[in-house]
């Protein structure tokens, strides 16, 4: 199965700032994903990561608050941008293996915005 | 819409039996995954089922019925570490999964 890194593991930031997510796979991939699990929540899509073309984002998430990069089949970033503490959750990458039929979660970046 | 129904909270003992029901409401559909997620961690695949019927791992088997949009996740032999939180999620168009509340599930000695 696909390996997957995240970095960062946690952060701490100031409102108003930015942070960018990166998510590395130790294998090509075709599609790869963004989710948001929010305090006691369940996990939320925020988009899908195209390569070489702009995410695909679903609603309630827009491209200028959740940048996403995919310049290669192995690696993404998400920035989450002009922070608040409602963006304060858990940010995970995820990709599919299509032939096993499975979807993987990366470690996750927990985020807390002051 | 698009909705999943679970129950919020399960409590078993160890060596017991539990199942866990998913029932959903889904403009499109693959399939129906289960994942496990200990408190801080990511969630870890537990199984999938893209047609009727009974699927085995281990002490783990996840059921699907399509006609009744409706699935389960049955845990046997329960040990203390299954006490985690575990989340049904429907496969939809183009691989994304959209995942119910999840159950949280906790074992008692």
């Amino acid at each position: 199965s696909a390996v997957i890194s995240q970095k960062p593991s946690r952060d701490i930031c100031q409102r108003g700032t930015s942070l960018t997510i990166q998510c590395q796979v130790d294998s090509q991939v075709t599609m790869m994903f963004w989710y948001r699990q929010q305090p006691g929540q369940s996990l939320t899509l925020i988009a899908t990561a195209n390569q070489g073309s702009e995410a695909t984002y679903e609603s309630g998430f827009v491209i200028d608050k959740f940048p996403i990069s995919r310049p290669n089949l192995t690696f993404s970033t998400l920035t989450v941008s002009n922070m608040s503490p409602e963006d304060s959750s858990i940010y995970l990458c995820s990709v599919v293996e299509v032939d096993l039929g499975e979807q993987f979660f990366g470690p996750g970046t927990r985020l807390t915005v002051l | 819409g698009q909705s999943l129904e679970q129950p919020s909270e399960v409590t078993a003992v160890e060596g017991a039996i539990v199942q866990i029901n998913c029932t959903y409401q889904t403009s499109g559909f693959y399939g129906l995954s289960w994942y496990q997620q200990h408190d801080g961690g990511a969630p870890t695949f537990l199984s999938y089922n893209a047609l009727d019927g009974l699927e085995e791992t281990g002490r783990f088997s996840s059921f699907l019925s399509r006609s009744d949009s409706y699935g389960y996740l049955l845990l046997q032999e329960l040990q203390m570490k299954d006490s985690a939180s575990y989340f049904c999620a429907v496969r939809s168009g183009g691989g994304k999964l959209i995942f119910g509340q999840g159950t949280e599930l906790s074992v008692k000695p």
